[in-house]
């Protein structure tokens, strides 16, 4: 979705816990679906992708589900930890084209 | 090491002057990204270019130009007409768009309008 002007939500999260981070996308049409993990002062890191041919896919401590119907991705953390804290973005792309289109992000916060 | 290099990390600017920022890659990915991050907000599209001598204007463009004379290289100048050019800026590259892979970052370049 559009980032201008908005701030980004907060997620608070117990130390422990599992963390669910939201993403609405915007285009039908895309394919690729990634989150990318920024730590303050940071460029953005990959944590994970899928594809549209899959509704889940897992890795270390994280997993992802891609909704089509409602154009909706979620991130996954199990067992949250401090070095969790960041701000994580969805990004979406349609196979074939270079424009990849970041969503808002959400703050992470893990309270110890 | 294979990746994304942004110099400089910090950058301070007299209003009225241009100045470029500098993106190097040496994962030989066809395209390379140029956002543009608020604090506390979200990434924007400045330019992104697919292929050598191609760009094309992402969401914020106006007051941003860019040259990719080389694949490896993708330099973001931000001229006197960027009405608000403080910014986290941040260089990106991915490789064949066919093969559906994630991008990059770099470190960013921190700039500063004094």
């Amino acid at each position: 979705g559009e980032s201008v002007g908005l701030h980004l939500p907060t997620l608070s999260v117990q130390e422990g816990d599992n963390s669910i981070i939201n993403c609405a996308y915007s285009n039908s049409a895309s394919d690729y679906f990634i989150w990318y993990k920024q730590e303050s002062g940071k460029g953005p890191q990959f944590i994970i992708d899928i594809r549209s041919n899959m509704d889940k896919r897992q890795g270390q401590r994280v997993t992802v589900l891609l909704n089509k119907t409602v154009k909706h991705l979620s991130l996954q953390i199990a067992a949250t930890q401090p070095g969790d804290s960041a701000v994580y973005f969805c990004a979406e792309n349609i196979r074939g084209y270079q424009k990849v289109t970041f969503g808002t992000g959400t703050k992470l916060q893990v309270i110890p | 090491d294979g990746g994304i290099t942004q110099s400089p990390k910090y950058l301070f600017r007299k209003e009225g002057q241009n100045v470029t920022l500098s993106c190097e890659q040496n994962l030989n990915h066809d395209a390379m990204y140029w956002y543009r991050q608020d604090p506390g907000q979200g990434l924007r599209l400045i330019y992104y270019s697919q292929i050598v001598n191609d760009f094309q204007k992402g969401d914020i463009a106006e007051g941003y130009s860019v040259s990719r004379e080389k694949k490896e290289s993708f330099p973001l100048t931000v001229t006197s007409a960027q009405k608000n050019p403080t910014a986290f800026y941040l260089c990106a590259s991915r490789g064949e768009a066919v093969l559906n892979t994630e991008a990059f970052f770099g470190q960013g370049t921190r700039l500063t309008v004094v």
